[in-house]
């Protein structure tokens, strides 16, 4: 049982350019999230998905873009990459919708530098 | 390893005893707190969660307490191991939207066989 798998688990850029990070679940789960984590600042909400096609800002959306073409998968984007966002990036998903207990099952995380 | 600990706080407690650890939330119209354990250099995993209609549940060696008055949630690990050392989360889920988690700093704890 794979669960969420993220893509790639590391990668360096360099100021300016662009890269996305993939998401894989197969659980069939409908939410799909992407937060980051910096030292000191536990996790924080990029973006976030309630199904195929529909995306959601979180917390700290700026300078990232997301898609949900598919169920299965939740793309963050970088379309200019800064020092600022590097981090660690986790990929979560869960299948509660609204209520319940809010259980999320991460991944592994795509650790990014920015140089 | 993971840099995630850097600038935690930090409970270290020997083998076999008794954990407690701390978290304080803020608002007070979350409807669900949960506890996710983070080990180095892997995704967090969840542990417990409680509703916010009730004041304590436990699961298999954990305890999750919460205290509405004093926006207060800790979470107890009874006769901890090794194994359990990692970041804890405590996070709040709001009744209002959709299933979105916001998440504290994190606590590290460290086990001394």
């Amino acid at each position: 049982n794979a669960g969420v798998t993220q893509t790639p688990k590391f990668r360096v850029l360099k100021t300016g350019q662009s890269m996305t990070l993939l998401c894989a679940q197969d659980m069939n789960h409908e939410y799909m999230y992407w937060y980051r984590q910096d030292p000191g600042m536990g996790l924080r909400l990029i973006h976030y998905s309630v199904g195929e096609g529909t995306t959601a800002k979180g917390e700290v959306p700026d300078g990232y873009n997301v898609s949900r073409l598919k169920k299965q998968n939740f793309l963050l984007g970088l379309e200019s990459a800064a020092p600022s966002q590097t981090s660690v990036y986790f990929c979560a998903s869960t299948d509660v919708r609204g209520g319940g207990t809010g259980e999320l099952f991460f991944g592994e995380g795509s650790r990014l530098t920015v140089l | 390893g993971e840099s995630v600990g850097l600038h935690l706080p930090t409970l270290s407690v020997q083998e076999g005893d008794n954990s407690i650890i701390n978290c304080a939330y803020s608002n007070s119209a979350s409807d669900y707190f949960i506890w996710y354990k983070q080990e180095s250099g892997k995704g967090p995993q969840f542990i417990i969660d409680i509703r916010s209609n009730m004041d304590k549940r436990q699961g298999q060696r954990v305890t999750v307490l919460l205290n509405k008055t004093v926006k207060h949630l800790s979470l107890q690990i009874a006769a901890t191991q090794p194994g359990d050392s990692a970041v804890y989360f405590c996070a709040e889920k709001r009744s209002s939207g959709y299933s979105t988690l916001t998440f504290g700093k994190g606590t590290m704890l460290l086990v001394s066989p």
